[in-house]
């Protein structure tokens, strides 16, 4: 069974700071990852999408994966108080049913 | 600049309704998802479709039916309403093969008494 783990938080950043998310996985042939933030009350949103190893910018966001050590993870630069959500990762393996499988989410609260 | 709608943000039912919970995606994206969230459980899938007519069952089918008679529309169904099925139910769709790229609509919470 593949799983995707989050430490569920809440992280608690100050504004301005960089916030890091962690993600890791248990399936070696997981291949996508993606993150999706979540306001409370609200639905997921995609952010950011990674699929090779290395970092992966879009502007205050960057995405790292480590495939040999199966980690994922979001790196908010200058962290505001909007930025307060839960943030899912998920996982997508390569062949079968590309099914993602996601994480339970972490807590981020930036404070002023 | 909408893209992926629920019938309903807020739906409450008795116990044996049965229950239509309807999403309309208007980016032609062959792929449509159901899935319920609650505390603690994080997303569970219920159902997929990659085509229209074609259906697949997710982690917890149990108890929930699907119809996709439209390529746009995707419909999930609960049969005999249960209290454990009071939950957020969220539909998604995508382009790319599973949920890459995906979008989710705004989510149905429901309460079954």
């Amino acid at each position: 069974q593949k799983e995707v783990e989050q430490n569920s938080g809440p992280l608690s950043v100050p504004e301005g700071a960089i916030a890091s998310l962690n993600c890791t996985y248990s399936d070696r042939v997981s291949q996508s990852f993606f993150w999706y933030r979540q306001y409370s009350g609200k639905s997921p949103e995609l952010i950011m999408s990674i699929y090779s190893n290395g970092d992966k910018e879009d502007g205050r966001f960057t995405a790292q994966l480590n495939k040999a050590s199966q980690y994922v993870s979001l790196l908010i630069r200058d962290s505001q108080p909007s930025d307060s959500a839960t943030y899912l990762c998920a996982a997508i393996a390569s062949g079968g049913s590309y099914i993602p499988t996601f994480g339970r989410g972490t807590s981020l609260i930036v404070h002023p | 600049d909408v893209k992926v709608t629920q019938s309903s943000r807020y739906l409450v039912k008795r116990t044996g309704e049965k229950v239509f919970l309807e999403c309309v995606q208007d980016m032609d994206h062959e792929n449509m998802f159901w899935y319920r969230q609650d505390p603690g459980l994080g997303l569970r899938l219920i159902y997929f479709s990659y085509d229209v007519k074609m259906k697949e069952k997710g982690d917890i089918p149990e108890g929930y039916s699907v119809s996709r008679e439209k390529k746009e529309r995707f419909s999930l169904i609960l049969e005999s309403a249960s209290t454990n099925q009071t939950s957020m139910y969220l539909c998604a769709s995508s382009l790319l093969a599973g949920l890459a790229e995906g979008f989710f609509g705004p989510g149905t919470r429901l309460t079954v008494l």
